[in-house]
């Protein structure tokens, strides 16, 4: 068993829908949670940063963490079709570890 | 954000020689660097953590004398690919961290060995 699973998709939805993201995880060390995107043949660029549970928005984007169930989500409301990527969830237990554990990533398209 | 710069962005070269990658932290200081390696529709691989000063840790599995990293300061970390073969062919990404856990990428590096 992986200790990050992601979906790989793909996740196909109409423009302006509501798209949800998730990830689950088995290790209950990880504190800190991000979420990237990466257009394809580019470097992931870093989306949303949380540390431990609860909720953080920004723009159009929201990050949820549940360590009590080990899941992970990335709400992105009025989708646009500048959004289709591939989003990847990253975590890490943090301390002297700085590494992160990567998911697979989800594939994302957005139909105009 | 940190901008991370990655050079050259493409590069084919014939099997058997060296090529060097070059990773820049361009708006701030990164004590730690981590070099990535990523094949089609997959995600990204850990080669090697690099801290300034200091040796490489490298992942399982990860050649280090294949795959030499330096990160002489604190701006730069480079990765050289010796005796380049078509396996080696793949994605390189770069990426520093800044504060806690964040890591910011670089651009990426499309290595082609013919």
């Amino acid at each position: 068993q992986k200790e990050v699973e992601q979906d790989p998709g793909p996740l196909s939805v109409p423009e302006g829908a509501i798209v949800s993201l998730n990830c689950t995880y088995s290790n209950s060390a990880f504190q800190y949670f991000m979420w990237y995107r990466q257009y394809s043949r580019k470097g992931p660029e870093l989306l949303m940063y949380t540390y431990s549970s609860g909720n953080k928005e920004d723009g159009r984007f929201t990050a949820q963490v549940d360590k009590s169930s080990k899941y992970i989500s990335l709400f992105i409301r009025d989708s646009q079709p500048s959004d289709s990527a591939t989003y990847l969830c990253a975590m890490s237990a943090g301390s002297s570890n700085y590494q992160l554990i990567w998911g697979a990533g989800t594939k994302l398209i957005i139909k105009p | 954000g940190a901008v991370v710069s990655q050079h050259p962005s493409r590069v084919i070269c014939k099997s058997g020689t060296s090529v060097k990658i070059e990773c820049r932290s361009l708006d701030f200081q990164a004590t730690t660097m981590f070099w990535y390696r990523q094949f089609p529709k997959q995600s990204l691989m850990l080669m090697a953590t690099s801290n300034e000063g200091s040796k490489a840790t490298y992942e399982q599995g990860v050649e280090k004398d294949k795959f030499l990293i330096n990160h002489a300061s604190l701006t730069l970390s480079t990765l050289t690919v010796t005796s380049a073969h078509p396996e080696d062919s793949s994605f390189y990404i770069c990426s520093a961290r800044v504060y806690y856990n964040e890591q910011f990428f670089g651009p990426g590096t499309r290595l082609t060995v013919l």
